[in-house]
C-alpha cells in the first residue's frame, strides 16, 4: 500500500497563476485534511471532507478550493496564488474524525 | 493565546537522557494526538490518547482530561529520535484537530 500520496512534491508559481495539487490515498479512509505548515507555526487546517462528495472549511480556507469527487482522491485548488500562499501543504486522512491520521509527503509551494 | 501550548519549545540533550515534553491545552478535547515530523518534513502519528497512558516502545504518552495536560516521554533517547514532536487536541465541538506548534528536539551522541 502506498498509504497517503501527493502530487507534486515541489511547485514554483508566480502570483495570480492557478494550480492543483492532488492527494490520494488507498486505505479506504473516509475523512481527508489538507493543511498548510508555516515556520514557527502549527499545522493549521484549511479544508476537509467527511466522505465522498463532501467537503468543509477548516482554519484558514480563504484562496483555497476543494473537491471530493472519488473516495480515494482530496484536490486542492488555488485559483490566483498569492505569495501569503507559500507554504508547505500536507494532506492526512482518517478512517473517521477521531482516529490517526496518515500524513502524504508534503508539498513545497512557494509564489513569486 | 494558543490553545494548545507545548514546552519546552527546542530541547537539547545527550544521547540517554530521558525526556519529557508537555502539551496543555485551554480547550475542550477528546482526544489529543502525539506526532512526529523528521528533519526531511514526514509527519507521522505517534499515538492518539482520550486517558491514561500508553506506550510503544521507548515512547510513552500519557493524558490527564481534568488538568488538560499531556506528556511524551523518551526513554533512553538515541539521536535518532531527533524530531520536531507535535500534540494536537481534537475539539469536542467539530472534531477537528488544533495543533501545538512543536517542540524541536535534538539529542547528542
Amino acid at each position: 500500500n502506498a498509504g497517503v500520496t501527493q502530487t507534486p512534491k515541489f511547485r514554483v508559481l508566480k502570483t495570480g497563476q492557478s494550480m492543483t495539487l492532488l492527494c490520494a490515498q488507498d486505505m479506504n479512509h473516509e475523512y481527508m485534511y489538507w493543511y498548510r505548515q508555516d515556520p514557527g507555526m502549527g499545522l493549521r487546517l484549511i479544508h476537509y471532507s467527511v466522505g465522498e462528495g463532501t467537503t468543509a472549511k477548516g482554519e484558514v480556507p480563504d484562496g483555497y478550493n476543494v473537491s471530493r469527487l472519488k473516495k480515494q482522491n482530496f484536490l486542492l485548488g488555488l485559483e490566483s496564488a498569492a505569495p501569503s500562499q507559500t507554504s508547505v501543504y500536507f494532506c492526512a486522512s482518517s478512517r473517521y474524525h477521531r482516529n490517526e491520521q496518515f500524513f502524504g509527503p508534503g508539498t513545497r509551494l512557494t509564489v513569486l | 493565546k494558543n490553545e494548545v501550548e507545548q514546552s519546552p519549545q527546542n530541547l537539547t540533550a545527550q544521547e540517554g537522557e530521558f525526556i519529557t515534553i508537555n502539551c496543555s491545552y485551554s480547550v475542550g478535547i477528546s482526544a489529543l494526538h502525539w506526532l512526529q515530523q523528521h528533519p526531511g518534513g514526514g509527519i507521522v502519528s505517534l499515538f492518539m490518547l482520550s486517558s491514561g497512558k500508553k506506550k510503544h516502545g521507548r515512547l510513552i504518552a500519557t493524558i490527564n482530561i481534568q488538568e488538560k495536560h499531556s506528556s511524551l516521554h523518551i526513554t533512553a533517547s538515541h539521536p535518532r529520535d531527533s524530531a520536531v514532536y507535535i500534540c494536537a487536541g481534537c475539539l469536542d465541538s467539530n472534531y477537528q484537530l488544533i495543533w501545538g506548534a512543536g517542540t524541536k528536539l535534538i539529542i547528542k551522541p
